[in-house]
Parts: structure tokens; sequence; C-alpha cells
């Protein structure tokens, strides 16, 4: 099993929709993260949580939110699907016992395409 | 955040050796790392280098750190066809708080 498993690997959803990607691990992580992919752009940060109780906006929040619900679980809704936030979607982990190392271990992304 | 900056595309023969250059942007950084990333698949840390080193070698893969210039590259030698994939470079941001990626390299590998 997958150490960062993402729910679902893939959505087609529509405009003005409410949708929300699942995210669970079990590295045992407090620091879990969403990216988003496009092609050519990288990966930009939306969120970042450091535990239950403290959630972060990255660099492109807007249209995003997400929810801590436990040490394993962070997921990310968009309240209102517009077709730009048509991207793969990536979780990943942390470990904050790492120091500075702040490796990231990710899941195997959510295509959402949003018509 | 500011760019970390590396070329589109790379392509090389099988067999031949493969360098993928960096420039990060943050001359605190105290780590820095390489990613590879398979069609379909999420990332997967390949290696990673401290900014007291200015060089590490894992079988194949050689990578190379500047610190004066802010210049990382990962040489595959031996290159082969499983090794087409994206490859991201990142450092650790001063901020320390996540990973800042490239926009990755797109290395093929031709029979």
């Amino acid at each position: 099993d997958a150490d960062v498993t993402q729910t679902p690997r893939n959505r087609i959803t529509k405009t003005g929709k409410r949708i929300m990607l699942e995210c669970s691990q079990t590295k045992g992580h407090d620091r879990m993260y969403w990216y988003r992919q496009d092609p050519g752009l990288g990966l930009r940060l939306i969120y970042y949580s450091f535990d239950v109780k403290d959630i972060n906006k990255g660099e492109i929040s807007d249209g995003y939110s997400v929810s801590r619900q436990a040490q394993a679980k962070f997921s990310l809704s968009l309240e209102s699907a517009i077709p730009n936030q048509t991207a793969l979607y990536f979780c990943a982990t942390s470990d904050p016992k790492q120091g500075d190392n702040t490796e990231a271990f990710f899941g195997q992304g959510t295509r959402l395409t949003v018509v | 955040g500011e760019d970390v900056e590396q070329s589109l595309f790379l392509s090389v023969r099988e067999g031949d050796s493969s360098v993928i250059n960096c420039t990060y942007t943050d001359s605190s950084s105290t780590y820095l790392y390489w990613y590879k990333q398979e069609p379909g698949a999420g990332l997967q840390l390949l290696t990673y280098i401290f900014s007291n080193m200015d060089m590490k070698q894992d079988q194949r893969l050689t990578v190379l750190l500047n610190k004066k210039d802010k210049h990382l590259s990962l040489r595959i030698a031996d290159t082969q066809t499983g090794d087409s994939a994206i490859y991201f470079c990142a450092e650790n941001s001063n901020s320390g708080y996540a990973l800042n990626f490239g926009k990755g390299t797109s290395l093929l590998v031709t029979p």
C-alpha cells in the first residue's frame, strides 16, 4: 500500500460544482501539503499544514480551501470549480523531525478536469 | 515565490550521459533535491545534497553543487530508456516550510 494515498485518481466535474480531493498518509508525518501541477509551470503550493491546528496558505490558495481532519488526513476543496483549475493535484508529507531536510513524499496525484 | 530555473527539455541517446541543470534562488537553502516523475505517477526523490557539499555520487547519479553561482546539476551516466521522465530541482527555501520546485526538465532517451 502507498504511504500517501489520494482519492479520487481522476475526476471530471462541471463548472460551479463543489469538489473535494482527499489525502491520507501512513507515514506519521505532521506536515502535509497540497500542490498543483500544470504543464510548463511545475509544482505550485496551494496550502500546507504543520499539524491539525495549523493551516497556511501557499502561493496560489485563491479558489481553494483545506481541512486537516486528523494527523493522517488532509483534504482539498474547490468550492466552485472553474476550468482553469483543471490540473494534476498532488498531496505530499514531510517529517519535521528531519530538521532542515524538508524532503517531501508524494501521493500518486489526482487528475481533475473542470468542464 | 522566486523561480527555480531549469531548461524544459533534453534529448539524449541511450548509453550517453545526461546533464540536467538548475539555478536556484535562495543562497541560504540548506538542502537541494532532485525528484523524478514518470508518466502518470507522483514525484519520487532521486537524491539530495546538503549545502556544505559540492558533489554527491550515487550509482549512476552525480550531483554537483556550485553555491557561489547557485547552480545545481544532475548527471545520469549510461542513460537508459527507463530514465525518460520529468526531473524536478527543488530547494528548501529560507522560510523552511515547503520545497520550492523548478518547472521540470523533460528527459527523452532515444534508442
